[in-house]
């Protein structure tokens, strides 16, 4: 069973700056099968990052994922306050790591 | 639009059973495989299982933590999932999520729409 690892646990940063999220894999993923999610508070979770690297419908073009084989990161360029969430990797439509929770100051 | 309507979702006792239904809208269900994923209270999101199109023969894939006791199956004629659960836990409270799954190949590969949920409580 794959295990996904995410960090940090929660990033704290202002509006503007960029936010970079870790998901780490114990095994390789392939990048089909990686996938990010936000999910803001009180929400049910919205697709952002689809095959590692595509975007979803919809999704603003500062979120952007990156990575291959165990190291995949979910990059947003210029914080909003909107961005304010938690965020979720998950691999083969199954496992979901444990998330990272982004505050803005 | 894609809509996605889950129900059922109640207080129950330990130990009894307990019906989600998901309704969907907007697009050809037959065509796509369907999966449920919950979270607990203040806990992150577990994948629960998912049942492929019947142009993948409609096999169902569950989590460890529910198989033998959950059931997922579907109405393509209704365009409805369904999530029967028994021998229900109090580890079970969670709200429960319809996902609309996108597949490479048969295997489920991430979830592109999702429904608001359904929250279901063990206790006694």
């Amino acid at each position: 069973e794959i295990v996904l690892t995410q960090s940090p646990g929660t990033l704290s940063l202002s509006p503007g700056e960029r936010a970079t999220l870790s998901c780490r894999a114990s095994q390789s993923v392939s990048n089909t099968y990686l996938a990010w999610y936000q999910q803001k508070r009180g929400q049910a979770p919205r697709l952002l990052i689809y095959g590692a690297s595509s975007r979803a419908t919809g999704i603003p073009d500062r979120f952007s994922g990156s990575g291959s084989g165990t190291d995949f990161t979910l990059t947003i360029s210029r914080l909003e306050p909107e961005d304010s969430a938690v965020y979720y990797c998950q691999q083969y439509g199954i496992t979901f790591g444990p998330g990272t929770k982004v505050d803005i100051k | 639009e894609v809509q996605l309507v889950e129900s059922g979702g109640d207080l129950v006792q330990p130990g009894r059973s307990l019906r989600l239904s998901c309704k969907t809208s907007g697009f050809t269900f037959g065509d796509y495989a369907m999966g449920w994923v919950r979270q607990a209270p203040g806990k992150g999101l577990e994948w629960v299982g998912f049942i492929r199109s019947e142009a993948y023969g409609g096999t169902i894939e569950y989590a460890a933590s529910v198989k033998g006791r959950f059931t997922i199956s579907r109405d393509d004629s209704k365009s409805i999932a369904y999530l029967h659960m028994s021998s229900l836990k109090t580890e079970d409270t969670a709200r429960y999520y319809c996902t609309r799954a996108i597949a490479a190949a048969g295997t489920p590969s991430y979830f592109d729409y999702w429904g608001q949920g359904t929250l279901v409580t063990v206790s006694s």
